[in-house]
């Protein structure tokens, strides 16, 4: 069973940082693309970052690009999101999500961490 | 960016009934190898969105039958022939034509009148 298992999220200030992670089970977590979305009540789904299985390829939303940093351990089957210069409108809860095989899309998501950037 | 709109944003449905929600790209979301990348999520109060459907029309594992998609460049719908109480929640569509610069449409609630 796949189950994708995120942390780190917590209340932070504006201006500061916050790693995420994401813990992968139940599929060779070293093959697949992995991404992080967000998700706010006013702004819907955002997807935020993509890596590649290998970390050749990376992308990012243009609202968190140089911000925000996506990595991966292979290794321990762990995803990682560094979170700096945080914002208001960064407050969201984050999820783990695998790209689909074979498609151009998302299969399976992680219950998400929640990240409150406040004063 | 591929803007998804959804409509309409609440669907009030009787149980046993179907169940129509549209999705609208601002561009075809036919992709050079003769895919359309269109997925349907459903995502229950308090839980993370399960796909539902890919490449418009296809079903996840364990999906009912009750579920379909259709459609083709830019109009997509998905349809619930008779709804069951466990239907309820938010459906979002995605694009994956631009990936992995995903986007979704804003979501549309379905509750039981």
């Amino acid at each position: 069973e796949v189950q994708l298992v995120e942390s780190g999220g917590v209340l932070v200030k504006p201006g500061g940082s916050l790693r995420l992670s994401c813990a992968a089970s139940g599929f060779t977590f070293s093959t697949y693309t992995m991404n992080w979305v967000r998700q706010t009540p006013g702004k819907g789904l955002e997807w935020v970052s993509s890596i590649s299985s290998s970390s050749h390829r990376i992308y990012y939303a243009a609202s968190v690009k140089g911000r925000f940093t996506i990595s991966r351990d292979n290794a321990r089957n762990l995803l990682f999101l560094q979170m700096s210069s945080l914002r208001a409108e960064d407050t969201a809860l984050y999820y783990c999500v695998r790209d689909a095989p074979g498609d151009y899309g998302l299969d399976y998501w992680g219950q998400g961490t929640l990240v409150t950037v406040s004063s | 960016d591929i803007v998804l709109t959804q409509s309409p944003l609440s669907l009030p449905v009787t149980v046993g009934q179907p169940a129509s929600i549209s999705c609208r790209s601002s561009q075809s979301l036919a992709y050079s190898d003769g895919n359309t990348y269109l997925n349907w999520f459903h995502q229950r109060p308090g839980q993370s969105p399960r796909r539902l459907l890919y490449q418009v029309s296809n079903r996840d594992s364990g999906v009912p039958d009750r579920f379909s998609g259709s459609g083709s460049g830019t109009d997509f719908t998905l349809k619930i022939s008779r709804v069951e109480a466990e239907d309820v929640g938010v459906y979002y569509c995605m694009q994956g034509k631009q990936w992995p610069l995903y986007t979704f449409g804003q979501g549309t609630k379905v509750e039981i009148k």
